[in-house]
């Protein structure tokens, strides 16, 4: 019974190349968030989508594109990879009203 | 401008000692401070979190310290084991605001049996 899911769990890839990750929550939350961990471990938002509503970008380079097609999903697309993208994604979600996010396990990015 | 200055960056402990992680933030703002426990190649899992109106929270072997006037505030671990081997991150967010967690770097805390 996994809460919050993610696919794939591992991408390696080209550079130049898009790629797509998925998230999926099944604990009825409503607001739901991308972060990238770096190769330090360091933690950053990314993105953050309220009943399918961007309400963060994080300064984010516009090769990322965030989508909620519903409350319960948000897909992140990577168009034109490079080196520098090379990290673990992880997707969490929350009640609006809530205080704590749940994070998925995380989809490893390589670029080569 | 890191917002959460976490340290030490590493901790290694013996088993059934004390570990103990600090904190400290900027924004004024901000209104809840979790705390994250992440095993290797898994994600971070909450442990345990505050709001500023306590100054102590207590749920285990794990309790938070806060000071508001200071701005800092610290998780002990108490009777540390080597289960409890992971890598830990402060965060804090501001509740009704943007609530995007704002991390510390994380501190990597080894148990030695």
């Amino acid at each position: 019974d996994t809460a919050v899911s993610q696919t794939p769990k591992y991408l390696v890839t080209q550079m130049g190349n898009d790629k797509s990750i998925k998230c999926e929550q099944n604990l009825g939350h409503d607001t739901m968030y991308w972060y990238k961990q770096d190769s330090k471990k360091f933690l950053k938002i990314m993105f953050s989508y309220n009943n399918k509503e961007l309400i963060i970008n994080e300064t984010v380079p516009n090769r990322f594109s965030p989508k909620s097609p519903d409350k319960a999903h948000l897909n992140l697309h990577i168009n034109s990879l490079e080196l520098g993208d090379s990290a673990v994604y992880f997707c969490a979600s929350k009640l609006r009203d809530g205080e704590t996010q749940y994070f998925g396990p995380g989809t490893r990015l390589l670029v080569l | 401008q890191q917002q959460v200055k976490q340290s030490p960056q590493s901790l290694i402990v013996q088993k059934g000692g004390i570990s103990i992680i600090n904190c400290a933030y900027e924004n004024t703002a901000f209104d809840y401070f979790p705390w994250y426990q992440q095993f290797p190649g898994k994600g971070p899992a909450l442990l345990i979190a505050i709001r500023p109106d306590v100054s102590e929270k207590k749920e285990g072997r794990f309790t938070i310290s806060f000071n508001k006037s200071a701005k800092q505030f610290s998780l002990h671990i108490m009777d540390s084991q080597p289960g409890d081997s992971a890598t830990y991150f402060c965060a804090a967010s501001t509740l009704g605001g943007s609530e995007k967690l704002v991390f510390g770097k994380g501190m990597k805390l080894t148990v030695n049996p």
